[in-house]
This record gives C-alpha cells, sequence and structure tokens, in this order.
C-alpha cells in the first residue's frame, strides 16, 4: 500500500500564474477529498469526490478554484489565477465506501505565491 | 451547518504531565468523530475514532477520548506526555450517513523534555 500520494510536495509562484496539484488515492478508495490548511483558519475541506463524482464543492473558496477527478485514481486542484492569500499547505485524502473506514492522507503540497 | 471548535490552540507541557484537549461539535443527530495528529513535517494520521458503542475510546501510543453526548464534546487524553508527542492535533466529526469530514482548527502540543 503505497499510501496517497501527491505532487508536488512544494510549489513557488507567482501571482497570476496557474498552478496544479495533483492526487492519486489508494487503489480501491471510493472517496477523495481536498483540503486546505492554514494558520489561520485550521484545515479546511474544499470538496470531496465520490466514484469520481464531485459530491460536495460548497468549500471552494472562489472560481479560480477548480477540481476534477477524471478516473479512479487520479485527481487535480487547479488555481487559476493564483493570488498570495492562496498560499497554505493543500492536502488530499482518500477513504473507503466503508461506515469505519478512516480518512487517509497524503503528505501535502505547500504553495507559496508571491 | 456542521462545526468543531478546539479551544485550545497551543498546549505547553512538561513531561509526564497529564493531557486534556477540548473538543465540541455542533450538530444534533448522529455523528462519528476522530482525533488525527500530525507529526511535525508529516501527513495526519489516526489517533483514535469513535462510531457507536463504549464511549471511552482507546487509541495508539496511550491516547484515549470520551464521547460525552450530552455536552457534544469528544475530549482527547493522555495521563503521561512524552517529548515525542510534540505534535498538532486535529478533532474531526463525520455526520452518520455521510462522508463529509469536518475538522476542528487543531491544538499544538509541545512537551518540554
Amino acid at each position: 500500500d503505497a499510501g496517497v500520494i501527491q505532487s508536488p510536495r512544494h510549489e513557488v509562484t507567482e501571482m497570476g500564474q496557474e498552478v496544479t496539484l495533483r492526487c492519486k488515492p489508494i487503489s480501491g478508495h471510493d472517496y477523495l477529498f481536498w483540503y486546505r490548511q492554514t494558520m489561520m483558519r485550521g484545515l479546511e475541506l474544499l470538496i470531496y469526490f465520490n466514484n469520481n463524482v464531485p459530491i460536495d464543492d460548497s468549500g471552494m473558496p472562489e472560481d479560480r478554484f477548480s477540481a476534477k477527478m477524471p478516473n479512479a485514481s487520479f485527481s487535480t486542484l487547479k488555481i487559476q489565477p493564483s493570488e498570495p492569500r492562496d498560499s497554505a499547505v493543500y492536502f488530499c485524502a482518500s477513504t473507503l465506501d466503508r461506515a469505519y473506514s478512516p480518512l487517509h492522507f497524503g503528505n501535502g503540497t505547500r504553495l507559496t505565491v508571491t | 451547518a456542521q462545526s468543531v471548535s478546539q479551544h485550545n490552540h497551543h498546549v505547553i507541557l512538561s513531561e509526564a504531565a497529564s493531557l486534556e484537549l477540548g473538543c465540541n461539535y455542533s450538530y444534533g443527530g448522529t455523528v462519528n468523530l476522530f482525533w488525527y495528529v500530525q507529526y511535525p513535517g508529516q501527513h495526519l494520521q489516526l489517533l483514535l475514532k469513535y462510531f457507536s458503542g463504549d464511549p471511552l475510546v482507546k487509541g495508539i501510543k496511550g491516547f484515549e477520548a470520551e464521547f460525552i453526548k450530552s455536552k457534544f464534546s469528544f475530549n482527547l487524553r493522555k495521563p503521561s506526555v512524552q517529548w515525542s508527542d510534540t505534535a498538532e492535533y486535529f478533532c474531526a466529526v463525520k455526520t452518520s450517513g455521510t462522508y463529509k469530514y469536518i475538522f476542528g482548527t487543531g491544538t499544538r502540543l509541545k512537551v518540554l523534555a
């Protein structure tokens, strides 16, 4: 079990640029989540998918953010255009469609927008 | 909307001291409750979880938590902390029947050797 894999680990970009974060969930997991972690707001749920379909995107901050899951083994979170206030650690997590299955987190992507 | 409150943002303890971190949630229905730990530079890992049954839940590394339904609380405890417990601790709630996990803002614990 390789765990949830995120790339890149670190991303530094200039304001206005497009940023794409990537996630590979654990094989067989039915749910995939994107979270954003900041000092001020803690861990915020941005969006989650079930069987590649977005279920709840109410946490996506604004239209600059978009997420896709084209297949069961890959998801992207895109920010276009990026702004300094988007600087945060972005975590991807996955879980099984079973009542007692916990979330499994990736190592996160630390995004810095200058 | 569901929310999770962790009132202690920073806690500093000496080794061997007892630990209790507070967690309260707002939701009137059936919930599943979790504590996750994030060691410096690492991802979140599950410490313990409550779904039903005995409200006193034991987790890894000597941690336990007690679910008190009447108080909407799920406080984390450890009788004697170690330097290696230095980390950030997150309480999370999942409404039964959904997969929407809501996390608290976290508590940073520093244990002095």
